[in-house]
């Protein structure tokens, strides 16, 4: 079984600050995990995936993640916000022991300030 | 076209009427999704189909009918639904059934039931 968590479900930054995004996955299995992105009136699309390689995985848009497994974490990083990235960030997990559907947290939304 | 495209884009239908919704992949993938997407929950997955078989119906109601009469094309045939079935629903395609698998969403079509 595996199960996502978004701590938040809004985030408000201003323009040019960092930006975090917390994520923290349940699973029995080592995970594999991804940042999925959704803008208005559009589907998600893929920021960043985690297939078991480098444990820092940077992704489109200058976002980065970082697997921490001592902390069951993936949390979604970005040195500096752009009025653009505001939209829907959903994290998910999937699974190396054969349930290939990956579990979608429940969304955080990101709203960039001027 | 690229990618994964979804017709119609907005949908306002009785609880009588009888509707189709279509998803074509154009990424030569071998498995496609239909997802339920509600505000503030989770994504649904409400069927997968895999070489236009059928390989998971995730306890979804009789009046919500799947169909992949190839592995483009992917439809969802809708009948005698309920205002609870409002939502966006979101297709999505990827290259086999790997828990690895990045997932290609369609802009999604949002659904009103009256």
């Amino acid at each position: 079984a595996q199960s996502v968590t978004q701590l938040g479900s809004h985030v408000s930054v201003s323009e040019g600050a960092l930006v975090l995004l917390r994520c923290n996955y349940s699973s029995s299995v080592p995970p594999y995990l991804f940042w999925y992105v959704q803008y208005p009136n559009q589907g998600l699309q893929l920021l960043l995936k985690y297939t078991s390689a480098a444990t820092l995985v940077k992704g489109i848009n200058g976002f980065e993640a970082e697997f921490k497994k001592s902390e069951t974490s993936f949390h979604l990083t970005k040195p500096s916000a752009h009025m653009s990235d505001a939209a829907e960030y959903f994290c998910a997990v999937s699974d190396s022991g054969g349930s290939y559907i990956p579990t979608f947290g429940r969304g955080t939304s990101l709203i960039v300030h001027p | 076209e690229t990618g994964v495209t979804q017709t119609p884009r907005h949908l306002v239908m009785g609880m009588t009427n009888k509707k189709s919704l279509k998803c074509e992949q154009h990424l030569g993938h071998n498995a496609m999704y239909w997802y339920k997407q509600s505000a503030k929950k989770p994504l649904e997955l409400m069927f997968v189909y895999s070489l236009e078989e059928r390989v998971e119906n995730n306890s979804v109601p009789s009046r919500f009918s799947p169909e992949c009469p190839n592995s483009s094309h992917l439809f969802l045939h809708l009948h005698t639904l309920q205002p609870e079935d409002s939502a966006l629903y979101l297709c999505a395609s990827s290259q086999d059934r790997m828990s690895t698998d990045t997932q290609y969403f369609g802009p999604g079509t949002r659904l009103t039931v009256l």
